[in-house]
């Protein structure tokens, strides 16, 4: 059973350029959570998804970002005209319940570089 | 003020010490507490939850003070293999906030 992958693990893009990042939850997992850890701080929770509905997006700044998570495949997180200050990881996790973010599996995440 | 607060460190510790971290947080409503270890440029990965009345796994002890509104990680016997950025998390309304992390490097 694989666990949570994310692809790419790192990515470079100009500044104006668009970035999608691909997390495939753990198999029977149908909820995913998005966060990003900018240098030296914690991670910061993005948005929750479950199959085909954003249940929480509280997390996601209100322009220029946006998730889906579709029926077949994986979930996408989006960020279009990238800016320098996207540099972060950017983390996924799968759980197999709701809300449940403490028994989630974490992918190794995408290391996003804005030049 | 940030809502989960830790000492950024690094602890540098030699083998087989005892270290402590502590944690603050200001939601007194929190709910559950967690400790992370997370391995440079590396997934976080829960170590341990943290219950009131204070729980143990192996050299790993955690505690929480919900009066002060703070959780502790206590290892004893410290690895080469311990050294790893620890992170403080806090469930509040049904969201994860996490701390900034502890680096803590164990040296031979």
């Amino acid at each position: 059973n694989a666990g949570v992958m994310q692809n790419p693990r790192h990515l470079v893009r100009r500044r104006g350029q668009e970035a999608r990042l691909r997390c495939s939850p753990m198999k029977g997992h149908s909820h995913v959570y998005w966060y990003r850890q900018l240098p030296e701080e914690g991670l910061k929770f993005m948005v929750y998804l479950q199959k085909e509905n954003i249940i929480d997006e509280s997390g996601m700044p209100k322009e220029r970002f946006s998730a889906e998570f579709p029926k077949e495949g994986p979930s996408i997180l989006r960020i279009q005209q990238v800016v320098r200050g996207d540099s972060a990881a950017y983390f996924c996790a799968s759980s197999p319940t709701a809300r449940g973010e403490t028994e989630a599996f974490f992918g190794q995440g995408t290391r996003l570089t804005v030049v | 003020r940030k809502e989960v607060e830790q000492d950024p460190g690094p602890f540098n510790v030699p083998e087989g010490a005892t270290v402590a971290f502590n944690c603050t947080y200001s939601n007194s409503a929190s709910q559950s507490f967690f400790w992370y270890r997370q391995d440079c440029r590396k997934e976080p990965k829960l170590l341990m939850s943290v219950y009131s009345s204070g729980n143990e796994d192996g050299r790993f002890t955690a505690q929480l003070n919900r009066a002060s509104q703070y959780i502790s990680l206590l290892i004893r016997d410290s690895k080469l293999s311990d050294s790893a950025t620890y992170l403080c998390v806090v469930k509040s309304n049904y969201q994860l906030i996490w701390g900034a992390g502890t680096k803590l490097i164990i040296k031979p």
